[in-house]
């Protein structure tokens, strides 16, 4: 089935741990992204890849990185979590950033950490 | 600054309204998209406008866009339960790297 899939679903994490969170999209489609979703914060984007091999950082990056190796896979890491980064985390992707930039979502990653 | 500010944030009515959701943006763009997000779920796409004009339809929604005015309306006609969610829009901005911003959601809550 077509889509993006994330894992884990849910994860409890000891502050101080190294988390990284996966992204896997089957559509071929050439940009990904990062966001996580606070309550009364809306949508925020960490970091972003238009294409393989590229990255971009969106609006709160620190303390997290990413990589695009190919086109499929969008790595999220926490290298230390914090508390702060509790949150839920969504993978999306779209067919091309500015010419279709339609962006279809994860299932997300419910992140808690302690 | 690149803003995107959907109104109202909260929305309370009864089955068989019809009601107008806002989304206004701050410079030049063709683009924006409206996404539904039911609670402790995924976000979804529900239109995409890519011109002055634009205007989509699905069921008891539709969206249109002026960009212009830099605006651009969900409308929900005869409101249903099953339309409780809340409602995104995001904008598509040359400046922005062609990132999206995203407005803080419009939160609808239609009672039976």
């Amino acid at each position: 089935i077509a889509g993006i899939t994330q894992a884990p679903t849910s994860q409890i994490l000891a502050a101080g741990r190294r988390m990284t969170l996966r992204c896997t999209q089957d559509m071929r489609h050439n940009a990904m992204y990062w966001y996580r979703q606070d309550l009364g914060l809306g949508l925020r984007l960490i970091h972003y890849s238009n294409t393989a091999g590229t990255t971009g950082k969106g609006e709160v990056p620190d303390g997290y990185s990413v990589s695009r190796a190919n086109t499929d896979d969008f790595p999220l890491t926490l290298a230390s979590a914090v508390p702060s980064q509790t949150s839920v985390y969504f993978c999306a992707s779209s067919p091309r950033a500015g010419y279709n930039n339609e962006q279809f979502f994860g299932p997300g990653t419910r992140l808690t950490v302690l | 600054e690149l803003k995107v500010e959907q109104n109202p944030l909260f929305l309370s009515m009864q089955e068989g309204k019809n009601y107008t959701i806002y989304c206004n943006y701050s410079t030049t763009s063709d683009r924006l998209y409206w996404y539904r997000q039911d609670p402790g779920k995924s976000l979804e796409s529900l239109f995409v406008l890519l011109s002055n004009g634009a205007v989509k339809q699905e069921g008891r929604l539709m969206a249109s866009l002026d960009t212009k005015a830099r605006l651009s309306t969900l409308h929900i006609t005869a409101a249903v339960h099953d339309l409780s969610a809340t409602y995104f829009c995001a904008v598509e901005f040359s400046d922005s790297n062609y990132q999206l911003i995203w407005g803080a959601g419009t939160k609808l809550i239609i009672k039976p």
